[in-house]
């Protein structure tokens, strides 16, 4: 059974500083992972798709890396802003049923000071 | 283009009671999925729909049940409410045709049950 863990489960740094957020899964047979950003109460927003065959993907200033092998992926926000304040999550898809269900970490909650 | 759209945004239930919650995927999408989110946590599964059938089901009782309807829109029934089921539901939209299947969600629906 797929578990998916995101550690720290809260970061606050200040503006400027570089963020990286971890996620790690148990089972390596996964289909594509995606990074996502959540502000309270609201719905989900897709940051980044990497699928199985990729080291990683850049939009911007987000950079997610991923390494199966070691069942880990990593964001990295580049040069944070107050903006960037939100919970992150990260899901993964299994191979085997890649058309169905994400599995969800908890996420991690950013906050960052002015 | 507009997104995938949740109504209604907020709703107010007895214990006991019925609730139909409703989802229109993003235009082009032909799959739904549905999530349940408490609080302070990632999203749980509930079930995906395609064709019109449940093609995939999570760890959810049988009084949460589903439909999708020929213009690929999809309804959320969860019967006999439990205050347990306070949470906000997430509806997510993919294509098929891809083969990413990368989920775009709504803005989702809050429930509340006393």
């Amino acid at each position: 059974k797929q578990e998916v863990t995101q550690i720290p489960a809260a970061l606050s740094v200040p503006e400027g500083e570089n963020l990286v957020l971890n996620c790690s899964f148990t089972d390596s047979a996964i289909y594509n992972l995606q990074w996502f950003r959540q502000d309270p109460g609201k719905g989900l927003t897709s940051l980044l798709l990497i699928q199985s065959s990729q080291r990683e993907q850049t939009s911007g200033r987000l950079n997610a890396s991923l390494d199966k092998s070691s069942g880990r992926s990593t964001l990295y926000i580049a040069a944070s802003q107050p903006g960037d304040s939100a919970t992150y999550l990260c899901a993964v898809k299994g191979f085997v049923d890649s058309w169905g269900k994400l599995q969800f970490g908890a996420g991690t909650q950013v906050v960052v000071t002015p | 283009d507009a997104g995938v759209t949740q109504s209604p945004t907020h709703l107010i239930k007895t214990r006991g009671q019925q609730v139909t919650l409703r989802c229109s995927p993003k235009s082009g999408h032909d799959t739904v999925s549905w999530y349940q989110q408490a609080l302070g946590q990632g999203p749980q599964f509930i079930f995906q729909y395609y064709e019109e059938e449940e093609r995939q089901r999570g760890n959810f009782p049988d009084r949460f049940s589903g439909h999708q309807f020929p213009n690929y829109s999809s309804e959320l029934n969860v019967n006999a409410l439990l205050l347990g089921d306070s949470a906000l539901y997430l509806c997510a939209s993919s294509f098929a045709g891809t083969g990413y299947y990368e989920q775009y969600f709504g803005p989702g629906t809050r429930l509340t049950v006393t």
